[in-house]
């Protein structure tokens, strides 16, 4: 088993729509989560970190963070091109700075 | 967000000689950076934990003789490629761990070897 996995993709949406990226992981006792959205042929960007159990919302992206299943998504409302990009899970799995990504979700949206 | 800066962005050197990357961290002070490599249409794999003073930590099957790290300021970690051959062209990508658990990245540097 992966330590983290994402679900594979690709993922293509219509632009304005919704779309739902999702992330479990195999480390019951990790704390700090993470998703990362990488143009190609750059590095990955920050979008979205989470700590607790619940919704955060930050501009058109909520993260939701459920520990008691090990599962982590990230949703992408109002869907635009230029979300267009590979979307990463990250989760610091053993609370010791080093994180462990996910093969990643590739995001289309259709203009 | 941090800002992280690595240089080059871009390097194509010849089969056998040595390539420097370096990885800032601008506008905060990183005790841990990280060393990633990332092959075409595959995630991020970490090759090193890079620490500030003290010997950098290998992940399993990254050969240290060959991938030197040396992290001797707390904004600065410097990762060379010695002899390089054509099998380690590749993205090479730098994070620096803020303090609060949050990595940024550095814009990350195409390695060609011909």
């Amino acid at each position: 088993q992966k330590e983290v996995e994402q679900n594979s993709g690709p993922l293509s949406v219509p632009e304005g729509a919704i779309a739902s990226l999702n992330c479990t992981y195999s480390d019951r006792g990790s704390q700090s989560f993470f998703w990362y959205r990488q143009y190609s042929g750059k590095s990955p960007e920050l979008i979205m970190s989470i700590y607790s159990n619940g919704d955060k919302e930050d501009g058109r992206f909520t993260a939701q963070l459920n520990k008691a299943s090990q599962y982590v998504s990230l949703l992408i409302r109002d869907s635009q091109p230029s979300d267009s990009a590979t979307y990463l899970c990250a989760v610091n799995l053993r609370n010791d700075y080093k994180l462990s990504f996910g093969a990643g979700t590739t995001v289309t949206v259709r203009a | 967000g941090a800002v992280v800066s690595q240089h080059p962005s871009r390097v194509i050197c010849k089969s056998g000689t040595s390539v420097k990357i370096e990885c800032r961290s601008l506008d905060f002070q990183a005790t841990t950076m990280f060393w990633y490599r990332q092959f075409p249409k595959q995630s991020l794999m970490l090759m090193a934990t890079s620490n500030e003073g003290s010997k950098a930590t290998y992940e399993q099957g990254v050969e240290k003789d060959k991938f030197l790290i040396n992290h001797a300021s707390l904004t600065l970690s410097t990762l060379t490629v010695t002899s390089a051959h054509p099998e380690d062209s590749s993205f090479y990508i730098c994070s620096a761990e803020t303090g609060n658990t949050e990595a940024f990245f550095g814009q990350g540097t195409r390695l060609t070897v011909v």
